[in-house]
């Protein structure tokens, strides 16, 4: 079946690198994504990686992609307090509709 | 600016009440859905739709149903509410028609609690 999973809480001190991972399970996927939950909002995309790419890199982002474990991470480097938020890590299907399915939640909480 | 709008932020109804929310979004996408957000659960489907007046089962509809007469607008009913209904209720959409990215945009969030 289809499912996301992630660890639910990683905490960092400002200013090091945070490494938030994900497993998904439907070798389907077309997207992966990561978005991102400030307190009291909804959901925005963060970045994403289509499924033949290994790699991507986004000024302070890298996500890193594994087809063959079916694992993505998402690096964030020199971490800011602005960065703490709850971290989705999400896949798109081919088959069901278009579905998404989101992991649930990684809270990343950036100390001072 | 794209925008998913959802009629209200925060909601409080009565154990048995029908309750409506409302989502319109405006940038012509044909797929919407609805999520309710827990704790240490993240996101499940509960429902989508991807045409007008199209709908399917997401991971846990029941004591739920939607609506879809127009494109722009996707609501969710709880046909009588309950208290384990209290959550957080999150509506997207995206398309996944020519060479755009399918990501999909958020609303910000009905916060309902059901007393």
């Amino acid at each position: 079946g289809e499912d996301v999973e992630q660890s639910l809480f990683l905490s960092v001190r400002e200013g090091d690198s945070s490494v938030i991972n994900c497993t998904y399970t439907d070798s389907s996927s077309t997207y992966l994504y990561w978005y991102k939950q400030e307190p009291g909002a909804g959901l925005q995309l963060l970045t994403y990686i289509f499924s033949n790419m290994d790699m991507k890199q986004d000024q302070r982002l890298t996500v890193l992609l594994n087809k063959k474990d079916k694992h993505l991470s998402l690096r964030i480097a020199d971490t800011q307090t602005g960065d703490s938020a709850i971290y989705f890590c999400a896949e798109s299907l081919r088959t069901g509709g278009f579905k998404t399915i989101f992991g649930a939640g990684t809270r990343l909480f950036v100390k001072a | 600016d794209v925008k998913v709008t959802q009629s209200s932020r925060y909601l409080v109804k009565r154990t048995g009440e029908k309750v409506f929310l409302e989502c319109v979004q405006d940038m012509d996408h044909e797929n919407m859905f609805w999520y309710r957000q827990d704790p240490g659960l993240g996101l499940r489907l509960i429902y989508f739709s991807y045409d007008v007046k199209m709908k399917e089962k997401g991971d846990i509809p029941e004591g739920y149903s939607v609506s879809r007469e127009k494109k722009e607008r996707f609501s969710l009913i709880l046909e009588s509410a309950s208290t384990n209904q209290t959550s957080m209720y999150l509506c997207a959409s995206k398309t996944w028609t020519g060479p755009n990215l399918p990501e999909a945009f958020f609303g910000q969030g009905t916060r309902l609690t059901v007393v």
